[in-house]
């Protein structure tokens, strides 16, 4: 699975958009992004992910580059409860289980 | 449907004492995992299986062992703690179908004196 590269720490006014960049530079063609979030101490929890075209949900936004070496977490309208941990992963859909987890981006939404 | 369980949620041993962390989950995921997380650190893959009977090792295997009887637990076994085992360990699930999603369970903060 191909590995990721995310700053370690980000600010975000409230109420504004958060960008959060992710470089997976060496991704394969049949590997996803997919984002999840650690609030505090909590299990991790799922954002959303892709494969190559741009997605949305009710949380947030993924825009993948056309080359799919890098994408950005887009969180709309931020709010202090957006305050975490995000993870970029790739990985192999139904690849046995193996996630890899790097460090994160620590984001944190300031009043 | 309660998700993901771990019991117990704080737990400290000494130095060579045994203990299984319990994982259980109740929605019919074929595939369970067990990942720690280190103080500022992200998480790291323990063991996996990817249905009942059937389990494998992830990236920091040693000193842990896990068995899959049923579809629903997935307990984790401490043999002998050490200091370094120190850590809050997550239990995760996901379907084999569809988006793949893991669900995460709350944790059990283990400390090895």
């Amino acid at each position: 699975d191909a590995k990721t590269t995310q700053p370690p720490s980000m600010d975000c006014a409230e109420g504004r958009a958060a960008n959060l960049p992710c470089n997976h530079s060496t991704i394969s063609g049949n590997e996803y992004v997919y984002w999840y979030r650690q609030i505090h101490s909590q299990g991790p929890q799922y954002i959303i992910h892709g494969l190559k075209n741009n997605e949305t949900n009710e949380m947030a936004s993924l825009i993948i580059t056309e080359d799919r070496k890098s994408s950005t977490l887009i969180l709309p309208h931020a709010t202090l409860r957006d305050t975490a941990v995000y993870y970029c992963i790739v990985r192999v859909l139904n690849n046995f289980n193996k996630f890899y987890f790097g460090s994160g981006t620590k984001l944190n939404v300031k009043p | 449907n309660a998700g993901v369980t771990q019991t117990p949620k704080f737990q400290v041993l000494k130095t060579g004492q045994s203990m299984t962390l319990q994982c259980a989950q109740d929605m019919n995921h074929e595939y369970m995992s067990w990942y720690r997380q280190d103080p500022g650190m992200g998480l790291r893959l323990i063991h996996y299986s990817v249905g009942a009977g059937i389990t494998d090792q992830g990236e920091v295997p040693n000193g842990y062992n896990v068995s899959r009887s049923t579809t629903e637990d997935f307990p984790l076994r401490l043999l002998s703690a050490a200091p370094s085992q120190t850590s809050v360990y997550f239990c995760a699930s996901n379907t084999k179908r569809g988006t793949d999603t893991q669900y995460f369970g709350p944790g059990t903060r283990l400390t090895v004196l």
